[in-house]
């Protein structure tokens, strides 16, 4: 079983400062490990992902994740937010066995960028 | 490359209709596609799983002679909204995947039902 945890529904952060959204997973196997983000009224865009690597995970749009095993965490960072990285973000996990590889999704989380 | 599209991106029908939402990747072949629905302001929730060819799996709770999925081909799944009412309105996502670990999202499908 698999299950993702995203602490914090709505964060708002000031342009130009650090980005900070909280995933927390659990699985009863090795994960693979996602972050996805939506704009209003759009599908979900990969950010990044976590396939057994390296556990510090760079992405698209200046972000990073890091792979925290001991901690079961997967957060992802932006040194300095944008007013384009408002949107929301999910956190998500799959097993990497073939038969396991569907998505569980966290409950998201929005980010606003105050001016 | 790894585009998925959906058609149509936006629906309004009577109560009581059927719809259908497609699901096509367009520049690769895909073994597996998914449909979400996601409520307003919430995560998205896995209603079914199709292989190219097979049954779909649905989920625990999901009506599977109401949400009719098909996947005939490798880049095509539908998911076929049957006597729709006004709780189906929501926003349909699919995701199509490859043999490796990615999935990669359509951009949706808002249904409105009257």
């Amino acid at each position: 079983a698999q299950s993702v945890t995203q602490l914090g529904s709505h964060v708002s952060v000031s342009e130009g400062a650090l980005v900070l959204l909280r995933c927390n997973y659990s699985s009863s196997v090795p994960p693979y490990l996602f972050w996805y983000v939506q704009y209003p009224n759009q599908g979900l865009q990969l950010l990044l992902k976590y396939t057994s690597a390296a556990t510090l995970v760079k992405g698209i749009n200046g972000f990073e994740a890091e792979f925290k095993k001991s901690e079961t965490s997967f957060h992802l960072t932006k040194p300095s937010a944008h007013m384009s990285d408002a949107a929301e973000y999910f956190c998500a996990v799959s097993g990497i066995r073939s038969s396991a590889r569907q998505l569980t999704f966290g409950s998201g989380t929005q980010l606003t960028v105050l001016p | 490359g790894a585009v998925v599209s959906q058609h149509p991106s936006r629906v309004i029908c009577k109560s009581g209709t059927s719809v259908k939402i497609e699901c096509r990747s367009l520049d690769f072949q895909a073994t597996t596609m998914f449909w979400y629905r996601q409520f307003p302001k919430q995560s998205l929730m896995l209603m079914a799983t199709s292989n190219e060819g097979s049954k779909a799996t649905y989920e625990q709770g999901v009506e599977k002679d109401k949400f009719l999925i098909n996947h005939a081909s490798l880049t095509l799944s539908t998911l076929t909204v049957t006597s729709a009412h006004p709780e189906d309105s929501s926003f349909y996502i699919c995701s199509a995947k490859t043999e490796v670990y990615e999935q990669y999202f359509g951009p949706g499908t808002r249904l409105t039902v009257t």
